[in-house]
């Protein structure tokens, strides 16, 4: 089975702090993504990575940057946290249109 | 955008019962994929469908993916009360491993 491990089930920063987001999967996956996930709005896509040091923005990138210097770890950054960005956080990796996209547990940031 | 429309959004049953929610949009997809998220969780992969007209069982979960290549519906038989949470639908159009758009959830209530 795939598993994809999020370093942090909850986290509580004050705002101006930065935030580092762990992410790691273990099946060997090129492609890795990072969700947000508010009440009412649904998942939205941050940014995803089709490969090491590569990275693509997805719908909601301000205020946010990533890393993968190695293919199993894919790194969200939140260079100064801010309230607005109290949400829960998903990682997600995925090998190839013919597979599914398999989601880590979660992690809830709370920015005071 | 390319746009899911998922409904119910929520639903109350009585343990038992069978219960079907649908995802639609105008536009084509190539894959859809179901998912389930307990509270605090991660969604978990439920059912994974890549061919127009597929429809694949797990357990006592059926989803089939629309010969319009535009809908999906996942049925639930004889639902219990772990049946409660949210499920996702997801689709998957174009190229790109960014092209995959989430439905906005059915919260399902099971009363025992």
């Amino acid at each position: 089975d795939v598993k994809v491990t999020q370093s942090s089930r909850y986290l509580v920063k004050r705002t101006g702090e930065k935030v580092f987001l762990e992410c790691v999967q273990d099946m060997d996956h090129e492609n890795m993504f990072w969700y947000r996930q508010d009440p009412g709005l649904g998942l939205r896509l941050i940014y995803f990575s089709y490969d090491v040091k590569m990275k693509e923005k997805g719908d909601i990138p301000e205020g946010y940057s990533v890393s993968r210097e190695k293919k199993e770890r894919f790194s969200l950054i939140l260079e100064s946290a801010s309230t607005n960005q109290t949400s829960m956080y998903l990682c997600a990796s995925w090998d190839s249109y013919n597979s599914p996209l398999h989601f880590g547990n979660g992690t809830r940031l709370t920015v005071t | 955008g390319q746009q899911l429309n998922q409904s119910p959004q929520s639903m109350f049953i009585q343990e038992g019962e069978d219960v079907s929610m649908n995802c639609t949009s105008s536009s084509i997809f190539n894959t859809w994929l179901w998912y389930k998220q307990d509270p605090g969780e991660g969604p978990v992969l439920l059912i994974a469908l890549y061919k127009a007209g597929e429809l694949t069982s797990n357990g006592r979960l059926t989803a089939q993916f629309g010969i319009t290549r535009k809908d999906s519906f996942l049925n639930i038989s004889a639902s219990i009360p772990s049946d409660v949470g949210i499920y996702f639908c997801a689709g998957l159009y174009g190229g790109s491993q960014g092209n995959l758009i989430f439905g906005k959830g059915t919260k399902l209530s099971v009363k025992p």
